[in-house]
């Protein structure tokens, strides 16, 4: 029930398209659901969460969806960068502790 | 604010010695996280503080990690003795939770851990 299962592990794209990750989980107690952006050799760092309570933020060119129904989560790019380029980690919280997916690695092609 | 201050941010050792991190947490948070990152494992939780008292501490790997947490805003882990399969890079994380969970973690800029 802790475990977060994300998709996919590796990811290659070229510069302007777009990129999606995808996170699944099975419990019901989880209510917020953060991505974070991990640049090689630095913190993890929040780039954007959403609360239960809602389906869809978005923040720039970085957008995450939530379907509560079928228990997942996605984190969507637009217009990729050189810079996006890191690996990505979503995470949901069960009480007061993260669970974190194992991370996905991007690497966007100039 | 300064964020979450961890020290030191490279550790080399050998095998045997006693090790320990350190962290500032953000002033005003109420939780404290240790976490473990290796490519194997990925992210991994060590334990967690609540005003300063521990409250999960499952994820210790064995008896020779300890943590402490003296006050607000000092935290200790400690490895004695260390082994080679300690290393990693070790992260700590604090959070305003004050009863509502749906908080982000702030994460310190880690500690990469060598141990010959």
């Amino acid at each position: 029930g802790e475990n977060v299962e994300q998709h996919p592990s590796t990811l290659s794209v070229q510069e302007g398209d777009s990129a999606v990750i995808k996170c699944t989980y099975s419990d019901s107690a989880s209510n917020y659901f953060p991505w974070y952006k991990q640049e090689l050799g630095k913190r993890p760092q929040l780039i954007i969460d959403i609360r239960s309570n809602v389906g869809e933020k978005k923040d720039q060119r970085i957008a995450v969806t939530l379907n509560k129904t079928a228990k997942h989560f996605s984190l969507h790019i637009t217009e990729t960068q050189p810079e996006d380029s890191a690996v990505y980690f979503c995470a949901k919280n069960t009480g007061n502790q993260f669970y974190f997916g194992t991370g996905t690695s991007l690497t966007v092609i100039p | 604010d300064a964020g979450v201050i961890q020290s030191p941010r490279h550790e080399v050792t050998e095998m045997g010695q006693e090790v320990t991190l350190r962290c500032k947490p953000i002033s005003g948070h109420d939780y404290l996280f240790w976490y473990r990152q290796t490519m194997m494992r990925g992210l991994e939780l060590l334990i967690y503080f609540n005003n300063n008292v521990p409250i999960d501490d499952s994820g210790m790997p064995e008896d020779r990690f300890s943590a402490k947490m003296p006050n607000a805003s000092f935290s200790t882990l400690k490895i004695q003795p260390s082994e080679p399969r300690d290393s990693a890079v070790y992260f700590c994380a604090s959070s305003y939770i004050m009863g509502d969970p749906n908080q982000p973690q702030h994460f310190g800029d880690g500690t990469r851990l060598s141990i010959l």
